[in-house]
């Protein structure tokens, strides 16, 4: 069974930094590409970004509204993901979910975001 | 950066049919956006219903349905129950810019 449990969330003043952590287990961890999505409250979900695995190079790519501020990693000797999260703004307190990014079915066919952690809440106020 | 636009709330009797819509203002939606459909319940984590236009998951329930029609993707809800309501949210994903996107989401109430 896939689980994603997230950890890292607390209150943050604005301009503070913050790393979130996703433990993986249940599938082939340093074979998934891997996401972040975020909800601010009462607000719907936004998809912030992705690292692929080893065999991609590890890349990333971020949504535009946070990339500058935010940098996706792993460390698949632990099966675990992160996210750094730099220059916290009010705007970034939200729900953060890590996700598999897709998975690939065919040429044609890609399933995105099958399994959800329960996300980690992150308060940015002073 | 591209933006996906659901219907902001829609109503359903009980069993009844609903179709939920989503554009992009990129153009028509294809096959290649992998159109894909999340549904959220209050407290809870999204759960993933439909992948690339029209495939369920396992868990899926048979009166969940998508498609494209026309410019949009569509999710179709025929024989709508209670725990159907909830926020349902697509997803394209832009090769371009290799990003998904998320539409703002559809409050469904089933009244």
């Amino acid at each position: 069974e896939v689980q994603l449990v997230e950890s890292g969330g607390g209150l943050v003043k604005p301009g503070g930094s913050l790393r979130l952590s996703c433990a993986a287990s249940g599938f082939t961890f340093r074979n998934a590409y891997m996401a972040w999505v975020r909800q601010a409250p009462g607000k719907g979900l936004e998809w912030v970004g992705r690292i692929r695995d080893k065999t991609d190079g590890g890349a990333t790519e971020y949504a535009a509204p946070v990339k500058g501020r935010i940098s996706i990693s792993r460390d698949d000797s632990k099966d675990i993901l992160y996210l750094q999260i730099n220059g916290l703004q009010t705007e970034d307190t939200a729900v953060y979910y890590c996700a598999i990014d897709h998975e690939r079915i065919s040429s044609t066919v890609v399933a995105p975001l099958q399994h959800w952690g329960q996300g980690t809440l992150v308060t940015v106020s002073s | 950066q591209t933006v996906v636009t659901q219907e902001p709330s829609l109503t359903v009797s009980p069993g009844g049919t609903v179709t939920l819509t989503c554009a992009s203002s990129a153009g028509a939606v294809t096959s290649g956006y992998y159109p894909s459909w999340f549904q959220q319940k209050p407290g809870q984590a999204p759960r993933a219903l439909i992948y690339s236009v029209n495939n369920k998951h396992s868990w899926t329930p048979a009166r969940f349905s998508g498609s494209l029609l026309g410019d949009k993707a569509v999710l179709t809800l025929s024989g709508a129950q209670p725990e159907d309501e909830a926020e349902y949210y697509c997803l394209f994903y832009y090769g371009d810019s290799q990003v998904w996107v998320f539409g703002g989401g559809t409050k469904l109430t089933v009244l």
